[in-house]
């Protein structure tokens, strides 16, 4: 059991080049989502998803664009990259409801875009 | 105002000494509250949630205002391995979305 998976770890862009983050989950849960971590901030919801075929805005989304084919997975697309989008980039997922709620982060995406 | 507020720290203590942090939040349609944990350079991961009531795991104590929409944790006995940042998260609303407090730093020193 992986859990939530990330790739790649780390990506290195130019100002205007695309790249899509992959996000996977093996727990078969119905959330998933994709944040922003700035240095000293906390996390920014950009997207998420509440079951396959379905995704919402967050709070951050302008510049990026998701999709959810499947359960499993929620990659996320970053056009025209610019350097406002250097920062690590979560995913999560979580089931829909329960008492003991929790949501489970995969490690992290550090883009950097020069 | 921030949707979650947080003394950002550092604080800086010795072991064996007890820390508490607090926590504000503006949405009193706020649903659930949870403390996060996360080591530097890594993925937040969930330490506790807290009740109305309060609730305490080991050395961990977390406390819920919601008249004063104010949440609390303390931890007694530090150790070095507690030394991280903690993060104050709510859940608001539809699509079980939650926000997060920019995170108190904690450093626990010998």
């Amino acid at each position: 059991n992986a859990g939530v998976t990330q790739t790649p770890k780390f990506r290195i862009l130019k100002i205007g080049q695309s790249m899509t983050l992959q996000c996977a989950q093996d727990m078969n849960h119905n959330y998933m989502y994709w944040y922003r971590q700035d240095p000293g901030m906390g996390l920014k919801l950009i997207y998420y998803s509440v079951g396959a075929g379905i995704t919402d805005k967050g709070e951050v989304p302008n510049g990026y664009n998701v999709s959810r084919s499947t359960t499993e997975d929620f990659p996320l697309r970053l056009e025209l990259a610019a350097p406002s989008q250097t920062s690590v980039y979560f995913c999560a997922s979580s089931y829909s409801s329960g008492i003991k709620y929790e949501q489970f982060f995969g490690p992290g995406t550090r883009l950097t875009v020069l | 105002r921030k949707e979650v507020e947080q003394d950002p720290g550092p604080f800086n203590v010795p072991e064996g000494a007890t820390v508490a942090f607090n926590c504000t939040y503006s949405n009193s349609a706020s649903q659930s509250f949870f403390w996060y944990r996360q080591d530097c350079r890594k993925e937040p991961k969930l330490l506790m949630s807290v009740y109305s009531s309060g609730n305490e795991d080991g050395r961990f104590t977390a406390q819920l205002n919601r008249a004063s929409q104010y949440i609390s944790l303390l931890i007694r006995d530090s150790k070095l391995s507690d030394s991280a940042t903690y993060l104050c998260v709510v859940l608001t609303g539809g699509g079980n979305k939650l926000t997060f407090g920019t995170g108190t730093q904690l450093k626990v020193e010998l």
